[in-house]
């Protein structure tokens, strides 16, 4: 079974406009870790956002929040007032342990 | 501080060539780790270390071998490549006590394997 799974390929999102992208996982830990990067076509991995699994709170750095509903085991990556420079690639990702493992991505255009 | 290197930026293998992907961090990581990245399937952990002397085995591990003689190197061996493991690599690094929160990546190698 796949432990990250992000179901979007491809998304599309006016400027300005908030968009959620989805990513669901699949342990059985009681202790793990959520993730978001962003991937542009530089190629580069960018820290967005971080979500431990005792957290109350869902996480939020500046127009990134991650919407964390640990019941439904989804950990999805909200993004406010979208601008050009959002399009890249998005990669959720699960720390189990000292592992890693990685979504296989949501390619997201922003549109002007 | 340079943060995570990488060296080679791109290399091209023969069948059954060995060679060493260099990794580096500055700032006195414990977790060290290597990643593949093929189009379509995301990140795959392939090795990881949390100290010096000490490593294990990510989700792809066969055909690589690692060692971690000092907490800033953590180098990547590929014995015998196969064109399968044409490829982009990336090492990443993070405090072992922040589980991981921030992984900072290094830049990549693009390796083709022919």
């Amino acid at each position: 079974a796949q432990k990250i799974t992000q179901t979007q390929p491809g998304m599309f999102v006016q400027e300005k406009e908030a968009v959620t992208l989805d990513c669901t996982y699949d342990t059985s830990d009681q202790s793990y870790g959520l993730f978001w990067y962003k991937q542009p076509s530089s190629g580069e991995m960018i820290f967005l956002i971080y979500q431990g699994s005792y957290d109350e709170q869902n996480a939020t750095e500046g127009r990134y929040s991650l919407n964390f509903q640990k019941a439904r085991k989804s950990a999805n990556l909200v993004i406010s007032a979208s601008q050009l420079g959002d399009s890249a690639m998005y990669f959720c990702a699960m720390r189990e342990g000292n592992q890693f493992y990685f979504g296989t991505g949501t390619s997201l255009t922003v549109i002007p | 501080n340079a943060g995570v290197t990488q060296t080679p930026k791109f290399q091209v293998l023969k069948t059954g060539q060995s060679m060493t992907l260099q990794c580096a961090q500055d700032m006195n990581h414990e977790y060290m780790s290597w990643y593949r990245q093929d189009p379509g399937m995301g990140l795959r952990l392939i090795h990881y270390s949390v100290g010096a002397g000490i490593t294990d085995q990510g989700e792809v591990p066969n055909g690589y071998n690692v060692s971690r003689s000092t907490t800033e190197d953590f180098p990547l061996r590929l014995l015998s490549a196969a064109p399968s493991q044409t490829s982009v690599y990336f090492c990443a690094s993070s405090y072992l006590t922040s589980g991981g929160k921030t992984q900072y990546f290094g830049p990549g190698t693009r390796l083709l394997v022919l």
